[in-house]
């Protein structure tokens, strides 16, 4: 079993949909990252989160430490959000990052 | 004003031959990572530097060197590529070791 997963691997949604992307990890952690990865290949960090919640325009990500869980929400969905979404954890072991295998989005017009 | 570039962008080999890709930054930021991803796969840690001459290696080194003789240049060196090496290989840079990921654009390596 991975350490982290991520679910729903594949998310299909019209545009202005509430979107909801979810990530559980099973290692004692010390953050947890939201990455973006678009079409073109480039990965760019969204949040960083270690307790709590964070936004940033409409992209919100949450997490529940106890429950070893983090959702990333995306609010009034547009087709430009289309993209695979990445979550990370950093292991608080030895700080490094395992990686889940991504959500890949699409949203149409 | 990337921070952070990779070169080459593409690159086609043959099997058996050395390869190597470079990773430079402008940020001065102490850590520097290499990954290679795959399909089915989340990015895997090749090696990492934590400093000039500093490098450690990830989960999925074998095959695989790295040197780093000065702060913005961090090399990645396939000694005899084969197939199995065919994968997008990015680098991250970050301030502190597991914070703040900037990543270059990727190298599509295909070995033949």
């Amino acid at each position: 079993k991975n350490e982290v997963e991520q679910s729903p691997q594949n998310l299909t949604a019209q545009e202005g949909e509430f979107i909801t992307i979810n990530c559980s990890y099973s290692v004692g952690i010390s953050a947890l990252h939201w990455l973006q990865q678009h079409p073109g290949g480039g990965i760019v960090s969204l949040f960083m989160l270690s307790s709590g919640k964070k936004k940033h325009g409409r992209l919100i990500a949450t997490i529940n430490i106890q429950e070893k869980h983090s959702s990333l929400h995306i609010t009034a969905s547009h087709p430009r959000d289309s993209a695979v979404y990445i979550c990370a954890a950093l292991r608080d072991s030895n700080y490094q990052l395992i990686w889940g295998a991504g959500t890949k989005l699409i949203i149409k017009p | 004003d990337a921070g952070i570039t990779q070169s080459p962008r593409h690159k086609v080999t043959e099997t058996g031959t050395p390869v190597t890709l470079r990773c430079h930054q402008t940020e001065n930021h102490r850590y520097m990572y290499w990954y290679r991803q795959d399909p089915g796969h989340g990015l895997r840690l090749i090696h990492y530097s934590y400093g000039v001459k500093d490098t450690d290696k990830g989960e999925v080194s074998d095959g695989y060197s790295v040197s780093r003789s000065k702060t913005e240049d961090f090399l990645l060196t396939l000694e005899s590529a084969t197939s199995s090496q065919t994968s997008v290989y990015f680098c991250a840079i970050t301030p502190s070791f597991g914070y703040g990921y900037t990543f270059g654009s990727g190298t599509r390596l295909t070995v033949v």
